[in-house]
C-alpha cells in the first residue's frame, strides 16, 4: 500500500481564492481525519469521519472550511475564501476504529497564503 | 479543559548521551497515550502505544513508560538518525487524538 496520498504537496494561493485540498486514505481503515500544524499551536484537529460520515467538525475554525468524503477512499478540505491566517501545513490521517491512535499521517500540504 | 504538554521543547545532545522526553496531560479518561516521530517535511509516524499506569514499550533506543499523569520516552544512546520531533498524542473518552506541541530532537555526532 503507498499509505496515505495527498495533493498537492505545496500550494500558494493569493488571499480570497479558494483552495482544495486531497485526499486518499489507506484502503481498508474506517476513520479519516484531517489535521493543521503550526509552529505557535501545533497539530490541531478539524475534522474526523468514520464510514465516510462526518462525526466532529468542532475543531473546524470557521465557515470557510468544509470538508467532504462522498467515498471510502477519497476526502477534501476546501477553504473559501482563503485568508493569509489559514497558512499551515494540513495533514489527513487514516486508521482502523478500536485503534485510533495508530493513525497513519499523509505526508501533508504546505499551504501558504498570500 | 484536557490538556497534554510537553517539554522540552527543544533538546540538543550528543551521540551517545541518554536523555529523557517528558509529556504530561490532564485528560478526565485516559484511552490511550501514543508517541509519534516526525522528521522535517513529513507526517507523523507512528511509534508506541501506551494504555496503563505503569506499561512500558520499548523499540530499539526508544522506551516509552506511563504514569497517571505523565509519560516519558527514554533514549538511550541516541545516534544522529534519532533527530526528529517526537509528538506525544493523548485519546480521552471520544475518538479524538489531543497533541502536544512536540519536543525537537538534534543529536549531534
Amino acid at each position: 500500500d503507498a499509505g496515505v496520498i495527498q495533493s498537492p504537496r505545496h500550494e500558494v494561493t493569493e488571499m480570497g481564492q479558494e483552495v482544495t485540498l486531497r485526499c486518499k486514505p489507506i484502503s481498508g481503515h474506517d476513520y479519516l481525519f484531517w489535521y493543521r500544524q503550526t509552529m505557535m499551536r501545533g497539530l490541531e484537529l478539524l475534522i474526523y469521519f468514520n464510514n465516510n460520515v462526518p462525526i466532529d467538525d468542532s475543531g473546524m475554525p470557521e465557515d470557510r472550511f468544509s470538508a467532504k468524503m462522498p467515498n471510502a477512499s477519497f476526502s477534501t478540505l476546501k477553504i473559501q475564501p482563503s485568508e493569509p491566517r489559514d497558512s499551515a501545513v494540513y495533514f489527513c490521517a487514516s486508521g482502523h476504529g478500536g485503534t485510533l491512535g495508530l493513525a497513519f499521517f499523509g505526508q501533508g500540504t504546505r499551504l501558504t497564503v498570500v | 479543559e484536557d490538556q497534554v504538554t510537553q517539554s522540552p521543547e527543544a533538546l540538543r545532545l550528543q551521540e551517545g548521551e541518554s536523555s529523557s522526553l517528558n509529556c504530561s496531560y490532564t485528560v478526565s479518561g485516559l484511552r490511550g497515550l501514543f508517541w509519534y516521530r516526525q522528521d522535517p517535511g513529513k507526517g507523523p509516524e507512528f511509534l508506541f502505544t501506551l494504555y496503563s499506569a505503569g506499561e512500558e514499550k520499548e523499540k530499539e533506543r526508544l522506551k516509552a513508560t506511563l504514569t497517571k499523569k505523565e509519560s516519558f520516552l527514554h533514549i538511550t544512546a541516541p545516534k544522529p538518525e534519532d533527530s526528529a520531533t517526537y509528538l506525544c498524542a493523548v485519546q480521552e473518552g471520544t475518538d479524538k487524538l489531543i497533541f502536544g506541541t512536540g519536543t525537537r530532537l538534534q543529536v549531534f555526532p
